[in-house]
């Protein structure tokens, strides 16, 4: 059974901080790792999508990479600002029955101080 | 573009009773999600539907949730009897690809926060 593992649970920042955010999963046979955004009270909103035969993504200020060998991706935020401050979930998919079904792990809750 | 609508954005009711959620996905999308997150954890499939069809209902427990998606379109999701447990938010989310959409962003609505008292 996929289990999707995200360290820290919580992480306060600086404004202006690089950051790095961490997700690790037990079953390398995902179709695509996604990172969401979840601001308190709203749904997710999609950051960045990556196939599984990718290697990163890249929008805006963020970065995320993907080892799928290893079981782990990380989402890279530069020069941090205190809008960014949101909890980031980190999902995959897997190949198989269940295809399309995001899997998730527990969040990120990120605060960026200014 | 109109996002994920759903309503009612709040809910609070008696034990025992009956409650209902109702989804509108972005249009033309063809693949339905329900998710279901409790306080501090990642959201968890609910069912899935691919136009009419629910493809996976495996999680939902079906002695007291139910579901439909009528004419492909707009969901509802009803809880008969609501337990404590159950207190949480109900997810809905929407992509574009049939087939399960495994290559596809999915577009999140805003969710029901469901308390039960």
């Amino acid at each position: 059974k996929q289990e999707v593992t995200q360290i820290p649970a919580a992480l306060s920042v600086p404004e202006g901080e690089n950051l790095v955010l961490n997700c690790s999963f037990t079953d390398s046979a995902i179709y695509n790792l996604q990172w969401f955004r979840q601001d308190p009270g709203k749904g997710l909103t999609s950051l960045l999508l990556i196939q599984s035969s990718q290697r990163e993504q890249t929008s805006g200020r963020l970065n995320a990479s993907l080892d799928k060998s290893s079981g782990r991706s990380t989402l890279y935020i530069a020069a941090s600002q205190p809008g960014d401050s949101a909890t980031y979930l980190c999902a995959v998919v897997n190949y198989g029955g269940s295809q399309g079904n995001l899997i998730f792990g527990k969040g990120t809750k990120l605060s960026v101080k200014p | 573009e109109a996002g994920v609508v759903q309503s009612p954005r709040y809910k609070i009711i008696e034990k025992k009773q009956p409650v209902a959620f109702w989804c509108n996905p972005i249009s033309g999308h063809n693949t339905l999600y329900w998710y279901l997150q409790n306080l501090g954890q990642g959201p968890e499939l609910l069912i899935r539907y691919e136009n009419e069809e629910a493809v996976d209902d495996s999680q939902l427990p079906k002695d007291r949730f139910s579901a439909e998606r009528l004419k492909g379109v707009d969901s509802t999701l009803k809880i008969q009897p609501a337990e404590l447990g159950d207190s949480a938010v109900y997810l809905c989310a929407s992509s574009l690809a049939p087939g399960g959409g495994g290559g596809d962003t999915q577009y999140f609505g805003p969710g029901t926060r469901l308390t039960v008292l």
